[in-house]
């Protein structure tokens, strides 16, 4: 089955400096991958995804990610940090042509620090 | 839209008893999506539906749990008989299966607490 991993269980920045949280997929076949952020005592809400066509991803609070098929990676950046980023962000994948079974990664906390 | 409606948010209850988590997808969305978070194993696939048809069922973790979809408005997750390691944040979530690549979307969750 299609799954994907993210490396490092918590992230700590300074407020201003570069976010990158990582994520790698496990597929010969690039699946559809998405990332999300959870807040504490919330739901998860969509960041971005990628599905087909430009491998830089935009989403919403200034995130960004970009598909490299060659390195099967799905890393979620921000040039910078700001308190409320302070959050769990989850990586998740839906296998291509196989229907709609969103698999999470592990997710990373993030903190930031001043 | 009030987006997924979960319900209750909150659960208190005695090892044994029965427990009944309820779901209200959006409205239009034809999946349905059953997840449990806890510290030690995250965020797990228990059961989803696609048409209120479940697809797949291999993360309920034993016949304690079950889960139904009676029609595309409503669904729910059940345990019987519920015991402490059953307690966790379960999410329900929902999507429109026919629209390819669509996210899927999250209540806020209720969190179970067996004592």
């Amino acid at each position: 089955a299609q799954s994907v991993t993210q490396l490092g269980s918590h992230v700590s920045v300074s407020e201003g400096a570069l976010v990158l949280l990582r994520c790698n997929y496990s597929s010969s076949v690039p699946p559809y991958l998405f990332w999300y952020v959870q807040y504490p005592n919330q739901g998860l809400q969509l960041l971005l995804k990628y599905t087909t066509g430009a491998t830089l991803v935009k989403g919403i609070n200034g995130f960004e990610a970009e598909f490299k098929k060659s390195e099967t990676s799905f890393h979620l950046t921000k040039p910078s940090a700001h308190m409320s980023d302070a959050a769990e962000y989850f990586c998740a994948v839906i296998p291509t042509g196989g229907g709609n079974k969103l698999t999470f990664g592990t997710g990373t906390q993030l903190k930031v620090e001043l | 839209d009030a987006g997924v409606i979960q319900s209750p948010r909150h659960e208190v209850t005695e090892m044994g008893q029965e427990v009944t988590l309820r779901c209200k997808p959006i409205s239009g969305h034809n999946s349905l999506f059953w997840y449990r978070q806890t510290m030690m194993r995250g965020l797990e696939l228990l059961i989803y539906f696609n048409n209120n048809v479940p697809i797949d069922d291999s993360g309920m973790p034993e016949d304690r749990f079950s889960a139904k979809m009676p029609n595309a408005s409503f669904s729910t997750l059940k345990i019987q008989p519920s015991e402490p390691r059953d307690s966790a944040v379960y999410f329900c979530a929902s999507s429109a299966w026919d629209t390819p690549n669509t996210e899927a979307f999250f209540g806020q969750g209720t969190r179970l607490t067996v004592v």
